[in-house]
C-alpha cells in the first residue's frame, strides 16, 4: 500500500510568491490533516477535513493560508503571498476513524518550505 | 480542554541504558493514547497505542501503560540502541465530533554508542 504522498518534497521560493503544497491521502481514509513543524513552535495542526469537509481550521495562521479538498484523494495547502516566517516543514496526515476506532494518523514525508 | 505534557529533552543515553520518557494528559472521558516517533527527515509514525485504562501498548521493545488514576502514559524501553535516536511524541485522541489528535511537544532522544 502506498502511504501518504506529498509534493513537492522541497520548495524554495521568494517572499511574496504563491506556494501550493499537495497531498494524496491513503486510499479509503476519510480524515485528512495538515500540520506545520518548526523548531520554535513544534508541531501545529493547521486544519483538518472529514469526508472532504473542513471541520476545524482554527490553526490556520491567517488569511494568507487556505486549504482545499476537492475530492477524497487530493488536498492542497496554499500560501499567498508567502513570507519568510512561513518557512517550516509541512506534513499531511490521514486516518480512517471508521475502520480504526483509535484513529491512528499516517503521516507523509513532509514538504520542507523555505521562503527567502 | 484536552492537553498532553511530556518531559523536555533532549535526553542523552548510552547504548543499552534504560529509557523513560514521561507523559501526562488532561482530558474528559476516555481518550485513546499514543506514542509516535519521528526519525530525522521523516514524518511521524505510530510507535504504540492504548485505548483504555490499564492497557499496555508495546512495539520494538518499547512499552507504555495507560494509567487513568495518574493520567499518565510513560514510555519505557529496557535497553536502547543508537537506532532509537529520534523525537518521541505523546498524543491523545478523543471523538468530540471529529477525531482531532492532540500532540505533546516532543522529546528528542540521543543514544551514544
Amino acid at each position: 500500500d502506498a502511504g501518504v504522498i506529498q509534493s513537492p518534497r522541497h520548495e524554495v521560493t521568494e517572499m511574496g510568491q504563491e506556494v501550493t503544497l499537495r497531498c494524496k491521502p491513503i486510499s479509503g481514509h476519510n480524515s485528512l490533516f495538515w500540520y506545520r513543524q518548526t523548531m520554535m513552535r513544534g508541531l501545529e495542526l493547521l486544519i483538518y477535513f472529514n469526508n472532504n469537509v473542513p471541520i476545524d481550521d482554527s490553526g490556520m495562521p491567517e488569511d494568507r493560508f487556505s486549504a482545499k479538498m476537492p475530492n477524497a484523494s487530493f488536498s492542497t495547502l496554499k500560501i499567498q503571498p508567502s513570507e519568510p516566517r512561513d518557512s517550516a516543514v509541512y506534513f499531511c496526515a490521514s486516518s480512517s476513524p471508521g475502520r480504526d476506532s483509535t484513529d491512528t494518523q499516517y503521516f507523509g514525508p513532509g514538504t520542507r518550505l523555505t521562503v527567502l | 480542554g484536552n492537553s498532553v505534557t511530556q518531559m523536555e529533552g533532549p535526553v542523552t543515553l548510552s547504548e543499552e541504558a534504560f529509557l523513560t520518557i514521561n507523559c501526562t494528559y488532561t482530558a474528559t472521558g476516555y481518550p485513546s493514547l499514543f506514542w509516535y516517533v519521528q526519525y530525522p527527515g521523516e514524518g511521524l509514525q505510530l510507535l504504540l497505542k492504548a485505548t483504555k485504562a490499564d492497557d499496555k501498548g508495546s512495539n520494538k521493545g518499547f512499552e507504555a501503560t495507560y494509567r487513568k488514576e495518574t493520567t499518565s502514559f510513560h514510555l519505557e524501553k529496557g535497553s536502547v540502541q543508537v537506532s532509537d535516536s529520534a523525537v518521541y511524541f505523546c498524543a491523545l485522541t478523543r471523538n468530540t465530533g471529529g477525531f482531532k489528535t492532540i500532540f505533546g511537544a516532543g522529546t528528542r532522544l540521543f543514544v551514544k554508542a
